[in-house]
């Protein structure tokens, strides 16, 4: 079965840092992954997701994540964070079973 | 309408005790799932039903769980026995059908808490 990595379980920027949060799977071939986002207070959502094609992909509130097959890898990045994107940030793959694996997640936290 | 609802909120229970969760779908969905989130981690997957029937439930733990969707829709999380280990928040998500490309959204969960 699929595995994923979230390499920073906490992270703390400035209002308009860049973001880059690491994620990588486990193992190759065809892949559908996912970034979900925990506001605090409120349900999972999905941010974005990516399946096949353009491997860079957009989400809601300017949020990308860049699929990389060669380093099994599906960062998330924001060019500029405001101190609304303060929540917890979950990388995920769907393994061939019908069933979502998630990583540990990253807490954000942005300073105002 | 209304999103993926669970009841109740939160749960606190003693050792030994029997306790079910329950989860509402969003209406039409014909996927659920239940995953279990423990302190400091992702969510766990369990079960999904696709309609009535567990299409899917190696991730229940062991056979203090089960759960049960009799008519396609409600489904509840039944734990027997509950041990401190159980403690976790308890989400359920639905999708139109089961499969990647159909979104899960999930519910708010049932905190749970074995004294």
């Amino acid at each position: 079965a699929q595995s994923v990595s979230q390499h920073n379980h906490h992270v703390i920027l400035s209002e308009a840092a860049s973001l880059e949060l690491g994620c990588n799977y486990s193992y190759g071939g065809t892949v559908n992954l996912f970034w979900y986002v925990q506001y605090p207070g409120q349900h999972l959502q999905l941010l974005l997701k990516y399946f096949s094609g353009d491997p860079l992909v957009k989400g809601i509130k300017g949020f990308e994540a860049e699929f990389i097959k060669s380093k099994f890898s599906f960062n998330l990045r924001k060019p500029s964070v405001q101190w609304s994107d303060t929540a917890e940030y979950f990388c995920a793959v769907y393994d061939r079973d019908d069933k979502i694996i998630f990583g540990k997640g990253t807490r954000l936290h942005i300073l105002p | 309408g209304a999103g993926v609802s669970q009841t109740p909120s939160n749960k606190v229970t003693e050792k030994g005790k029997y306790v079910e969760l329950r989860c509402d779908p969003i209406s039409g969905h014909t996927a659920l799932y239940w995953y279990r989130q423990s302190l400091g981690q992702g969510p766990e997957f369990l079960i999904y039903f696709q309609g009535t029937g567990a299409a899917d439930d190696s991730g229940l733990p062991n056979d203090r769980f089960f759960a049960v969707r009799p008519e396609g829709s409600v489904s509840t999380l039944k734990i027997q026995r509950t041990e401190r280990g159980d403690s976790a928040v308890y989400l359920c998500a639905s999708s139109l059908i089961a499969g990647a490309y159909n979104e899960q959204f999930f519910g708010p969960g049932t905190r749970l808490t074995v004294l």
